[in-house]
């Protein structure tokens, strides 16, 4: 089993729509939680950061990080064809030492025009 | 503000031959990370250093790959003796001092081992 499962997709929306993407994780230790956006051949992009549980917004996406359930969320509003890439969650432990990010397999989205 | 640079953006290696990746962090920042995303597959960690120092290398394999980040100069991950499972991307990525723990992605270097 994956210390962190993703679902690969791939999600297609329609412009405009609400995104939702997740991960679950196994390691309790995890406290500090991030989403990156990568496109094709590019390096990831950090789009939110998140420590312990509790929601983020930053403009059009939202983080929200339940450590009871082990599972992290980003919602994405008003998505947008350049929104078309693929999404990684990644976390940390942090304070004791290990800042060693450990990433799902990234969710692939494409928002159609 | 410079992002994290990496250097060779492309490299193309034949089979024994070395590999050197070279990561220049962003301003201000002291810490490094190395990532290897094989194709189809996730970012792996690899090492994470600080000047002088190797933190944790729990993710480093125990033969042919070193890394190092000088007093002067980028960091360095070299791969000796590279072979055909050695082609990936490899990336970089640097965070501040103290407890903050952000990572900031270099663009990569692709490693193409014919």
């Amino acid at each position: 089993q994956k210390e962190v499962e993703q679902d690969p997709g791939p999600l297609s929306v329609p412009e405009g729509a609400i995104v939702s993407l997740n991960c679950t994780y196994s390691n309790s230790a995890f406290q500090y939680f991030m989403w990156y956006r990568q496109y094709s051949r590019k390096g990831p992009e950090l789009l939110m950061y998140t420590y312990s549980s509790g929601n983020k917004e930053d403009g059009r996406f939202t983080a929200q990080v339940d450590k009871s359930s082990k599972y992290i969320s980003l919602f994405i509003r008003d998505s947008q064809p350049s929104d078309s890439a693929t999404y990684l969650c990644a976390m940390s432990e942090g304070n004791t030492g290990r800042r060693a990010l450990t990433f799902g397999s990234g969710t692939r989205l494409q928002v159609q025009p | 503000n410079a992002g994290v640079m990496q250097n060779p953006r492309h490299l193309v290696r034949r089979r024994g031959q070395e590999a050197r990746l070279r990561c220049s962090p962003m301003k201000g920042h002291s810490h490094v990370y190395w990532y290897r995303q094989l194709p189809e597959e996730g970012l792996k960690f690899m090492v994470y250093l600080q000047k002088e120092n190797i933190i944790d290398e729990s993710g480093m394999p125990k033969e042919r790959f070193s890394a190092e980040f000088p007093k002067e100069g980028p960091s360095i991950l070299r791969i000796q003796q590279v072979v055909r499972g050695d082609s990936a991307a490899y990336f970089c990525a640097s965070s501040p001092s103290g407890r903050d723990d952000t990572q900031y992605f270099g663009p990569g270097t692709r490693l193409t081992v014919l």
